[in-house]
């Protein structure tokens, strides 16, 4: 199986930060790196595919680079309704696995 | 818009068998993968398996020798069974299109039903 780790597991930050947050995969993974988040109560949203395209409606301060083993999802400038859990998800194999999540908490 | 809609009971003995379905709207089940997906209750998420609409499945090697994803193409919906569930098996459950391949992401989603598995 390949695993993917996330860091932080967690992060205050405030509102207009610059958050970046880092997703590792056990293997390489080409560019098989999807990015959700989830906000309380709710179902987790794709917000990047591909490590890198992100999904329409997305917001443009979203952002995902990498390829192989590391990855980084970025929020240019952190806004209200982003506080809530990011996770990766690697689609290059079965079984298909997340990383364990990064919790963005206000500061 | 594609909507997904999970249903089924909220509570499962320990023992037996959960059984959910999850019914699409705004698209054809046909030609895409669909998946099923769990979160404990705080917890992070697991992929279960995904079916492809020609009745294909792949399955969590974790769960496989639990589980049975079906899917009925004339309803336009899918359906998950898990055998001989226990505690460890409580969690919110998501069905969701794609998986692998022409779909390589999970997206959308169903908005999740929580099944206890509790005597």
């Amino acid at each position: 199986d390949i695993q993917m780790t996330q860091s932080p597991s967690s992060l205050s930050a405030s509102v207009g930060d610059r958050v970046t947050i880092t997703c590792r995969s056990s293997q390489s993974i080409s560019n098989y790196l999807n990015w959700y988040h989830q906000r309380p109560g709710k179902a987790p949203k794709l917000l990047i595919s591909a490590a890198s395209r992100l999904q329409s409606g997305v917001p443009s301060r979203f952002s995902g680079s990498g390829s192989g083993t590391e990855f980084t999802l970025t929020i240019s400038s952190l806004q209200p309704e982003d506080f809530a859990t990011y996770y990766c998800q690697q689609s290059i194999s079965t079984p298909l696995t997340f990383g364990g999540g990064t919790k963005v908490e206000i500061k | 818009q594609v909507q997904l809609q999970e249903s089924g009971p909220g509570l499962v003995k320990p023992s037996e068998t959960l059984s959910l379905t999850c019914s699409v709207s705004g698209s054809s089940i046909s030609h895409y993968y669909w998946s099923w997906i769990r979160q404990p209750p705080g917890k992070g998420l697991e992929w279960i398996g995904y079916i492809y609409y020609s009745g294909s499945t792949n399955y969590n090697p974790s769960l496989k020798s639990r589980v049975t994803i079906s899917v009925d193409t004339s309803k336009n919906h899918f359906s998950l069974k898990l055998s001989s569930v226990t505690a460890a098996d409580t969690a919110l459950y998501y069905c969701a299109r794609g998986g692998i391949t022409m779909d390589p992401w999970f997206d959308p989603w169903g908005q999740g039903t929580l099944v206890t598995v509790s005597s």
